[in-house]
């Protein structure tokens, strides 16, 4: 059984504008939500983190938003830049001092020139 | 330096043969993971390393898999009578935590293929 799911394997968006990557999850013991991003043949790199006492979190053109009643997040990108092109990977963590990430299948993003 | 890296990029091998992966990570980092990502899948988690703790082998598919750190460094992540469902990328990843901050810097990774 999938704890984290990411539902939509692929994304496409035009330059500049608005690109949305969307990641549910089914365990309430989950209280920090990690996204990294992959570029083929290269190993995944931390993008943005998130805790669960808050309910967003930004950094320059990335925001993180979770909803923890919904058991949902979703990771902004704005705007969009064909360089942001990869895969974007949705992780959590349970409980203090947990150290096991749970992710999700990814998401491929496209940004078109 | 600067990152982790892992030996070697890309490894194929022959159904039943034993295979060893190398994984180096940040200088200073005490934990160390092991994933293995295959073909469609999300990142699975293998192993725990952390400090001088007895590893979390949890993840560890069968008994064909182990790993070891020598050294609380560098790390081998052994599969013997390799089948072909072993095939996948194998991700090492080492840990930094600090005031609230909690990030695993990964590897790029060891593309393994059995034949």
């Amino acid at each position: 059984d999938q704890q984290v799911k990411q539902n939509s394997p692929s994304l496409s968006v035009q330059e500049g504008r608005i690109s949305i990557l969307n990641c549910d999850y089914t365990n309430s013991m989950f209280d920090y939500f990690l996204w990294y991003k992959k570029y083929p043949a290269e190993g995944p790199t931390f993008l943005i983190s998130i805790s669960s006492i808050k309910d967003k979190n930004e950094d320059g053109r990335f925001t993180v938003f979770l909803n923890k009643s919904a058991k949902h997040l979703s990771l902004h990108i704005v705007p969009s830049q064909p360089g942001d092109s990869a895969v974007y990977f949705c992780a959590a963590l349970s409980g203090a001092g947990s150290y096991q990430l749970t992710f999700g299948k990814g998401t491929k993003l496209s940004v078109i020139p | 330096g600067a990152g982790v890296s892992q030996s070697p990029s890309n490894k194929v091998t022959e159904k039943g043969k034993d295979v060893e992966l190398r994984c180096d990570p940040i200088s200073g980092h005490t934990a160390l993971y092991w994933y293995r990502q295959s073909l469609g899948q999300g990142l699975e988690f293998l192993i725990y390393f952390q400090g001088n703790s007895a590893p979390d082998k949890s993840g560890l598919p069968s008994d064909r898999f182990s790993a070891e750190r020598t050294g609380g460094s560098v790390s081998t992540l052994t599969i013997q009578r390799t089948q072909q469902e072993d095939s996948a990328v194998y991700l090492c990843a080492s840990r930094w935590t600090s005031g609230g901050t909690d990030t695993q810097y990964f590897g790029p990774g060891t593309r393994l293929t059995v034949l």
